[in-house]
């Protein structure tokens, strides 16, 4: 069974320094992976998603994510947190059904 | 375009009382979710709906039943609450496939059963 695991609950940053967001899944074949964000008492939205196509995929907001098969990992990058960047963020992996991560949760200090 | 709209946003029900979530889309959507979110746990998926009068059993579907008599609404019943269905529902939906399409998600009704 697939499976996707985020590795921190909780990321502190500081505003205008780098993000990782750190999501690694398991399957017997490469799935489709996604990363969505959920704004305090809001819904979730697309931040990007990787569907076999190229390994480096760019999102909104200028998040990006970098697919390793050989590490089955797909972690959420950004080059410098800006305080909006602030909410709860989930990997999904989607084979023959859909798994979220439990998610994590960032803090952008000012 | 009003997207994906849930009523009601907040609900309090005693154990054992009955209620009936409602989703509607107006993107044409074929396909239709019902999530629960719950702390530290992500978001699981209760039943689905690949289309008009079709459902199908998610991760967690025990307490709860759906139906989808209009490809835009797609209804999540509670018959009998219990505490541990305390928890904040999402209704999403995408065009099929699911592996290749963006959910879109409604924002949430929150459901506290005492």
């Amino acid at each position: 069974a697939q499976s996707v695991t985020q590795l921190d609950s909780h990321v502190s940053v500081s505003e205008g320094t780098p993000v990782l967001l750190r999501c690694n899944y398991s399957s017997s074949y490469s799935p489709s992976l996604f990363w969505y964000v959920q704004h305090p008492n809001k819904g979730l939205q697309l931040l990007l998603k990787y569907t076999s196509a190229a390994t480096l995929v760019k999102g909104i907001n200028g998040f990006e994510a970098e697919f390793k098969k050989s590490e089955t990992s797909f972690h959420l990058t950004k080059p410098s947190a800006h305080m909006s960047d602030a909410a709860e963020y989930f990997c999904v992996v989607i084979f023959n059904d859909m798994r979220f991560g439990a998610g994590t949760r960032l803090t952008v200090k000012p | 375009n009003a997207g994906v709209t849930q009523t009601p946003k907040f609900r309090v029900l005693k154990t054992g009382q009955s209620m009936t979530l409602l989703c509607a889309q107006d993107m044409n959507h074929e396909y239709m979710y019902w999530y629960r979110q719950d702390p530290g746990m992500g978001l699981r998926l209760i039943h689905y709906s690949v289309g008009e009068g079709t459902t199908a059993k998610g991760e967690v579907p025990d307490g709860y039943n759906v139906s989808r008599l209009k490809k835009q609404n797609f209804l999540l019943g509670l018959e009998s609450a219990a505490p541990s269905q305390t928890s904040v529902y999402f209704c999403a939906s995408s065009y099929p496939p699911l592996a290749d399409n963006e959910q879109f998600f409604g924002p949430g009704t929150r459901l506290t059963v005492l």
